[in-house]
């Protein structure tokens, strides 16, 4: 059975600070990772995208891929009040749609 | 660029009134499309997904539906709804030819069984 674990939080950070949510999953032939954000009432969008080891920047957001320790992350710097949601990640095992396996996602409270 | 829409935004329905909820997208071809539920508090749980026109997979087993009627519509219905139907219903997308694509969803409807 496929499975993504996350921390369910809530994850405090004061504001200005890194706020670092992990991922594992189980399917060692898993090919493609996404970190989503859904905030409170609304629907999860799409924030990062990661297909291979190491890792790979937007903006205030880098995400970090270990397949061998199939391990997944997200780090947010300079955490702002507009961050707090709940981060879910998600992993597509061998690339077909009906393998994506969301996580039940971290919330992440950041503090003023 | 591509669009995915869903309807009603949010719903109020006794126990065992029928359901139909749809959700079209637009700007692509040939999508995969998928019914998550979100019950208050939890995580995504897959209802049913699509890779075409009339084939439906369902992932768990109950008293809702599914149909895909055209190539970029994706109805969810149920003949009965019970009090456990309630929650957040995302409709999503994702491209049919990568496999290796991000899903996409729609705004979601919020349906309350009274």
């Amino acid at each position: 059975q496929k499975e993504v674990e996350q921390n369910s939080g809530p994850l405090s950070v004061p504001e200005g600070a890194i706020a670092s949510l992990n991922c594992t999953y189980s399917d060692r032939g898993s090919q493609s990772f996404f970190w989503y954000r859904q905030y409170s009432g609304k629907s999860p969008e799409l924030i990062m995208s990661i297909y291979s080891n190491g890792d790979k920047e937007d903006g205030r957001f880098t995400a970090q891929l270990n397949k061998a320790s199939q391990y997944v992350s997200l780090l947010i710097r300079d955490s702002q009040p507009s961050d707090s949601a709940t981060y879910l990640c998600a992993v597509n095992a061998r690339n077909y749609g009906q393998n994506f396996v969301f996580g039940p996602g971290t919330r992440l409270s950041v503090l003023p | 660029s591509q669009t995915i829409h869903q309807w009603p935004a949010t719903l109020v329905q006794p126990v065992g009134s029928p359901l139909s909820l749809e959700c079209t997208v637009e700007g692509t071809s040939n999508p995969n499309l998928y019914w998550y539920r979100q019950a208050a508090g939890r995580g995504l749980q897959l209802l049913f997904y699509s890779v075409g026109i009339g084939q439906i997979s369902s992932e768990v087993p109950q008293n809702l539906s599914a149909s895909r009627p055209q190539d970029r519509q994706f109805i969810l219905s149920s003949k009965k709804l019970l009090l456990s139907d309630s929650g957040f219903y995302l409709c999503a997308w994702s491209p049919g030819v990568r496999g290796d694509q991000p899903q996409h969803f729609g705004d979601g409807t919020r349906l309350s069984i009274l």
